[in-house]
């Protein structure tokens, strides 16, 4: 599976956006990239996914660069909700699409 | 719909041991997934079934470890013979068939915290 690389932490105030990095450079063009996150005490949250194109959803936007081997995830109005382990994951649209998951990025909103 | 469930909670077993840990996916979810995640790091893939059938099992489910998904509506997995080692969260998640091409987002239970002493 294609590894990805992400800060250990990051720290962001209460109603402002956050942009959080991640980096591929081994990254296929059959992996889609996958952003979860995991709030304390609970299971993994999808947060979005895509493939080439810039994505927006309720949640997040995700900003794919162009030669897709980085991209951030943009969460554009942090609340102390979001205070979470984010990661970024690519997963091939193969058989089992399992996710396999780093570290993470460990995000804390300052009120 | 209230998404995936998994049952109990907390499990405290004393070592040798058997357990036995459930997840209800969501209902229209053919495809389930068990993962494993200790403290300060992410969830570790141990097994995946589509429908009935389980299709991929990680290198990181021993013997002892067993999963079924029988009528392929909820699973369960076992662990025998218990081991300080086997103490972790156990994650379940179920995701649709593919719709949209290379849609498969994982819809994840609150798992299952085993602690064995």
């Amino acid at each position: 599976d294609a590894k990805t690389t992400q800060p250990n932490s990051m720290e962001s105030n209460e109603e402002e956006p956050v942009h959080l990095p991640c980096n591929h450079s081994t990254i296929s063009g059959t992996d889609y990239i996958h952003w979860y996150r995991q709030l304390p005490s609970q299971g993994p949250e999808y947060v979005i996914h895509g493939l080439t194109s810039n994505v927006n959803n309720r949640m997040a936007s995700l900003a794919i660069a162009e030669d897709r081997k980085s991209s951030t995830l943009i969460l554009h109005r942090a609340t102390l909700r979001d205070a979470a382990v984010y990661y970024c994951i690519l997963a091939d649209t193969g058989a089992n699409s399992k996710l396999t998951f780093g570290k993470g990025i460990t995000l804390s909103v300052r009120p | 719909d209230t998404g995936v469930s998994q049952d109990p909670r907390h499990k405290i077993t004393k070592r040798g041991q058997n357990v036995t840990f459930r997840c209800d996916p969501i209902s229209e979810h053919n495809r389930l997934y068990w993962y494993r995640q200790t403290l300060g790091q992410g969830p570790e893939f141990l097994t995946y079934f589509q429908n009935e059938a389980q299709l991929e099992k990680s290198r990181l489910l021993s013997d002892r470890f067993s999963a079924e998904r029988p009528k392929g509506s909820f699973s369960t997995l076992e662990i025998q013979r218990t081991e300080q080692g086997d103490s972790a969260m156990y994650l379940c998640a179920s995701s649709p068939t593919l719709g949209r091409e290379g849609s498969y987002e994982q819809y994840f239970g609150p798992g299952t915290r085993l602690t064995v002493t």
